[in-house]
């Protein structure tokens, strides 16, 4: 059982570049986040999704989309990577909003 | 102001201590809480959800306190390998889903 899987591991962009940051579990849950963590702060949410087709925003969405076309699969968009977007990102999964959270190793990604 | 605000610490004890960490959060539409453990550069992992009626695991304790809308969780007897820094999380379910992380309070247990 894989869990929660998100690749890569590692990502180096230049400022202006888009990448899409894939996640993907195999837990059949239905709610998915996307969280940032940066020193002092803490983990911020970026954008969530309560199931299949539909997303809503977190608390720092500017910058990134997000679509949830299966159950399954949750990819971040960066549109167009600044420096500010240096940072470790999180994909997360639970069986409902309220319910614990299963969390990805992590992408550690560097806009230069 | 944070909506769920932690002391980033450092706690600094030694082995066989009891600590405490709280947790406060602003919005009293909050319903689900928890605590999360972080090792360095690791994901963060469930420590233990957080009951109205207040809940222990082994060494771990944590409480709810709705009326001053803080969480709390207890260690007793610390070990060296408790040193890691502490989440807390808030569900907000209002006209929205989400769950809403502290900056984390970091423990080191000395030998």
């Amino acid at each position: 059982n894989a869990g929660v899987t998100q690749t890569p591991k590692f990502q180096v962009l230049k400022t202006g570049q888009s990448m899409t940051l894939q996640c993907a579990q195999d837990m059949n849950h239905e709610y998915m986040s996307w969280y940032r963590q940066d020193p002092g702060m803490g983990l911020r949410l970026i954008h969530y999704s309560v199931g299949a087709g539909i997303t809503d925003q977190g608390e720092v969405p500017n910058g990134y989309n997000v679509s949830r076309s299966t159950t399954e699969d949750f990819p971040l968009r960066l549109l167009s990577a600044a420096p500010s977007q240096t940072s470790v990102y999180f994909c997360a999964s639970g069986d409902q909003v309220n319910s614990p959270l299963h969390f990805g190793n992590g992408t550690r990604l560097t806009v230069t | 102001r944070k909506e769920v605000e932690q002391d980033p610490g450092p706690f600094n004890v030694p082995e066989g201590a009891t600590v405490a960490f709280n947790c406060t959060y602003s919005n009293s539409a909050s319903q689900s809480f928890f605590w999360y453990r972080q090792d360095c550069r690791k994901e963060p992992k469930l420590l233990m959800s957080v009951y109205s009626s207040g809940n222990e695991d082994g060494r771990f304790t944590a409480q709810l306190n709705r009326a001053s809308q803080y969480i709390s969780l207890l260690i007793r007897d610390s070990k060296l390998s408790d040193s890691a820094t502490y989440l807390c999380a808030v569900t907000r379910m209002d006209s929205s889903y989400k769950l809403i992380f502290g900056s984390g309070t970091r423990l080191l247990v000395r030998p």
